[in-house]
């Protein structure tokens, strides 16, 4: 069984600040698939980033970049430079390995933030 | 990339009455699509996954005979809320394995069970 956990309550940040969030997952499989998606009030969900567990470098995309530490079993998101636009709810995913495979989601952290 | 196509975006019925939501794949071939359940400030629930010509598999606790879903094709999966209460009222999402170890969303159907 695989199982995320966000524990952060809601986090708040200065326009042009980066940010932290957390998220650390425990899985019995051994390899699998950490995602982050951002779902703003609309209610789509929008993928941001992907990080194979035999991924050798941390994952970057744009303003996104994903702190994985392995052995911690922990994989943040940081937030390069907020914008007004990145207030929403933002969860961290996992999966095993494999098409087709099942994605188990964490609680979910609301970013505001602030001009 | 993968587009998913989810219809309606929002539906208001009447209580003991049945609604179909529709997922289509655009540009790809879904084999799986998952449904998901999520209400206001919570995460995603996962209630079942269907793959194309087989019968659904069903989450624990979710009720297969009041959530039928249908996935008779590559590009359509249908969940239909059948009989429809105030407490089935709830944000429904669809989503697609694609393929090379990621998913794309459908944006979503937001359910209101007068």
């Amino acid at each position: 069984a695989q199982k995320i956990t966000q524990t952060q309550p809601g986090m708040f940040v200065q326009e042009k600040e980066a940010v932290t969030l957390d998220c650390t997952y425990d899985t019995s499989d051994p390899s699998y698939g950490l995602f982050w998606y951002k779902q703003p009030s609309s209610g789509e969900m929008i993928f941001l980033i992907y990080q194979g567990s035999y991924d050798q470098q941390n994952a970057t995309e744009g303003r996104y970049s994903l702190n994985f530490q392995k052995a911690r079993k922990s994989a943040n998101l940081v937030i390069s430079a907020s914008q007004l636009g990145d207030s929403a709810m933002y969860f961290c995913a996992m999966s095993p390995t494999g098409a087709n495979s099942k994605l188990t989601f964490g609680k979910g952290i609301t970013l505001s933030v602030r001009p | 990339g993968a587009v998913v196509s989810q219809h309606p975006s929002r539906v208001i019925c009447k209580s003991g009455t049945s609604v179909k939501i529709e997922c289509r794949s655009l540009d790809f071939q879904a084999t799986t699509m998952f449904w998901y359940r999520q209400f206001p400030k919570q995460s995603l629930m996962l209630m079942a996954t269907s793959n194309e010509g087989s019968k659904a598999t069903y989450e624990q606790g979710v009720e297969k005979d009041k959530f039928l879903i249908n996935h008779a094709s590559l590009t359509l999966s249908t969940l239909t809320v059948t009989s429809a209460h105030p407490e089935d009222s709830s944000f429904y999402i669809c989503s697609a394995s694609t393929g090379d170890g990621g998913y794309t969303f459908g944006s979503g159907t937001r359910l209101t069970v007068v």
